[in-house]
């Protein structure tokens, strides 16, 4: 069976500061690799997807993940955070023959202080 | 191009009861997934439709069922709720059930009391 796990349920970071949020996963086959965003009472959106090719992935709002396959890690990163980044994480996994089915981490809420 | 809509936005209801929620896909979307999300836990997958078929399934008890109409529109049912039910239930459209860009609504957000 797959999993997701968050290694940290909240992160505090200051206004321009760089942030990693971490995910580990595990799997005994092939998977894909996603982080979505949930800003507050909203549905969640895809920041990036790591389907195949280069492991270092680039998405949307300045967010990257790199896809670490001997350690089984999906990490996110950003250089520099703005307010508007504060939001909960998503770290997600899914097995290439479960089509739709994707398994959740439990979340990590980031935190921006000015 | 309007996205992902469920209807409705809030509900309460109360142990016992039965709750039909509401999700149309995003333009040219003809796969429906729908997610529980506790809350403070991320999304739990429930189970996906694809031509007006149950083609995958969470582990969720038969008191959650589904539909999908011929326009790609889903319904979710819980029968027989728990105070447990109590969730942001979010539905999720995508191109074909092998389509793994996941277009969420905003949820619905159900009490049960």
């Amino acid at each position: 069976a797959q999993s997701v796990t968050q290694l940290d349920s909240q992160v505090p970071v200051f206004e321009e500061a760089p942030v990693e949020l971490r995910c580990n996963y595990s799997s005994s086959v092939s998977v894909y690799l996603f982080w979505y965003v949930q800003y507050p009472n909203q549905g969640l959106q895809l920041l990036l997807k790591y389907l195949s090719g280069s492991t270092l992935v680039k998405g949307i709002n300045g967010f990257e993940a790199e896809f670490n396959k001997s350690q089984t890690s999906f990490h996110l990163r950003k250089p520099s955070v703005h307010i508007s980044d504060t939001a909960e994480y998503f770290c997600a996994v899914n097995q290439y023959s479960s089509a739709s089915k994707i398994i959740f981490g439990s979340g990590t809420r980031l935190s921006i202080r000015p | 191009d309007a996205g992902v809509t469920q209807s409705p936005t809030h509900l309460i209801k109360t142990r016992g009861q039965q709750v039909t929620l509401r999700c149309s896909p995003k333009s040219g979307h003809d796969t429906v997934s729908w997610y529980q999300q506790a809350l403070g836990q991320g999304p739990q997958f429930i189970f996906q439709y694809y031509e007006e078929e149950e083609r995958q399934r969470g582990n969720f008890p038969d008191r959650f069922s589904g539909h999908q109409f011929p326009n790609y529109s889903s319904e979710l049912n819980v029968n027989a709720l728990l105070l447990g039910d109590s969730a942001l239930y979010l539905c999720a459209s995508s191109i074909g059930t092998g389509g793994f860009t996941l277009h969420f609504g905003n949820g619905t957000r159900l009490t049960v009391t």
